[in-house]
């Protein structure tokens, strides 16, 4: 199995909404990623968990809150957002979080913020 | 820090003529080098990596990139371009002790006529 499946496909959401981002990998990675994408941008990366533990936060607002609460898994929960937090957003994993290893990356989740 | 450029933000082509993609990187250290593809509405599929063995690197999709470092260029080529092959390409850089974080090129979007 070499995917990466994030839900929900699709989130609308209040401004003053609490709502949560999921993704999930079965290919035994070490290494999982949250990017943010705008129209006609490129990603833009947000957090990297390394063996569950945070490892790398680009100074994202606390509206966004990343959770690892195991390998598999990671999950993304969001609070007081504000329209231009809408975007796709990306979740990714590697073997490990060193340079040179290949991110394979999920479908996304398309969000908007009402 | 280092960074990527992508020259030409839209590139069109004929069915069956040559990609070429462009990508300059600029890094202090060696760089670890990929192209990724985005359909619309898609997550990133890798087409290829570079990560200091072979220059020339061959991908899927007939796709190949050749590192040179004395241009700092890791160009993406391919002999005969198909409908398929339409889509946004990116082209990212990441290095040792940067945690795996990719640093991503603005994109180029490729489109294929008949």
């Amino acid at each position: 199995d070499t995917e990466v499946t994030q839900t929900p496909k699709h989130l609308v959401m209040g401004m003053t909404n609490k709502k949560s981002l999921k993704c999930e990998q079965h290919m035994g990675h070490r290494a999982m990623y949250w990017y943010k994408q705008k129209a006609k941008k490129p990603p833009e990366l947000m957090f990297v968990y390394s063996y569950e533990k945070l490892s790398i936060n680009e100074s994202v607002p606390s509206r966004f809150s990343p959770e690892c609460p195991n390998s598999s898994l990671l999950n993304l929960h969001l609070h007081a957002l504000q329209p231009e937090d809408s975007a796709l957003y990306l979740c990714a994993s590697s073997q490990v979080a060193g340079a040179g290893n290949e991110q394979f990356f999920g479908p996304g989740t398309r969000l908007t913020v009402l | 820090a280092q960074s990527v450029t992508q020259l030409g933000s839209h590139v069109s082509v004929s069915e069956g003529a040559l990609v070429l993609l462009r990508c300059n990187y600029s890094s202090s250290v060696p760089p670890y080098l990929f192209w990724y593809v985005q359909y619309p509405n898609q997550g990133l599929q890798l087409l290829l990596k570079y990560t200091s063995a072979a220059t020339l690197v061959k991908g899927i999709n007939g796709f190949e990139a050749e590192f040179k470092k004395s241009e700092t260029s890791f160009h993406l080529t391919k002999p005969s371009a198909h409908m398929s092959d339409a889509a946004e390409y990116f082209c990212a850089v990441s290095v040792r002790g940067g945690g795996n974080k990719l640093t991503f090129g603005t994109g180029t979007q490729l489109k294929v006529e008949l």
